[in-house]
């Protein structure tokens, strides 16, 4: 069973518009992955968060994990056509082996 | 330097068959893991390898699922007596250690008909 919870499933934006993604856990996370993945593609390493509060930006992207460890959110800036895909939460809850959530479905309207 | 790499891209097989799904980590990289993707899921974690011995099969869903690696870098994902519900994304990943972010191949597509 999945043990984080991503939300939305999907969303599509227009290009330029801001947007927030989330994942939750029901445990304590060591850390948080962020991955974003293409149709018949793997995954693209985005950003990594293990420190509770802890805040890291990428171009458009930033990634934040709350104070108790259990929920962290990705906002993109500005949206382009190239932000385009599925987002993957990960969590590292016993070590080594990730869980991942669902993932959510981004569209950007040109 | 070149990422993970997947080999075969795709395959399909018929039910009852054998098959081998071959990863290839980037050089240097002592941890290796497979996962396994559904539609419409996110990927589910099979096993890990730190250096050539397996620490973690715990995510085999069963005993017609083996990996190895002999030598502490390819890795060949293992399946006996196909069933049509293998079907699925199999992803490769590495990292320099355990504690190290996990970068992932392009993935092999299984299809049993």
């Amino acid at each position: 069973s999945q043990e984080l919870e991503q939300s939305p499933q999907s969303l599509i934006v227009q290009e330029g518009k801001n947007l927030t993604i989330n994942c939750t856990s029901s445990k304590t996370l060591y850390g948080l992955y962020w991955y974003k993945q293409k149709y018949g593609e793997g995954l693209i390493f985005l950003m990594m968060l293990q420190k509770g509060g802890e805040e890291k930006s990428h171009e458009k992207i930033t990634a934040k994990l709350d104070e108790k460890k259990q929920q962290s959110s990705l906002h993109i800036t500005a949206s382009q056509p190239s932000h385009a895909g599925i987002y993957l939460c990960g969590a590292d809850m016993w070590g080594n082996k990730l869980v991942f959530g669902a993932g959510t479905i981004l569209r950007v309207k040109s | 330097g070149a990422g993970v790499s997947q080999t075969p891209s795709n395959k399909v097989t018929e039910k009852g068959k054998y098959v081998e799904l071959r990863c290839d980590p980037i050089s240097g990289h002592t941890a290796l893991y497979w996962y396994r993707q559904s539609l419409g899921q996110g990927p589910e974690f099979l096993i890990y390898f730190q250096g050539t011995g397996a620490a973690d099969d715990s995510g085999l869903p069963n005993d017609r699922f083996f990996a190895v690696r002999p030598e502490g870098s390819v890795s060949t994902l293992k399946i006996q007596r196909t069933e049509r519900g293998d079907s699925a994304v199999y992803l490769c990943a590495s990292s320099r250690d355990q504690t190290d972010e996990q970068y992932f191949g392009p993935g092999t597509r299984l299809t049993v008909t």
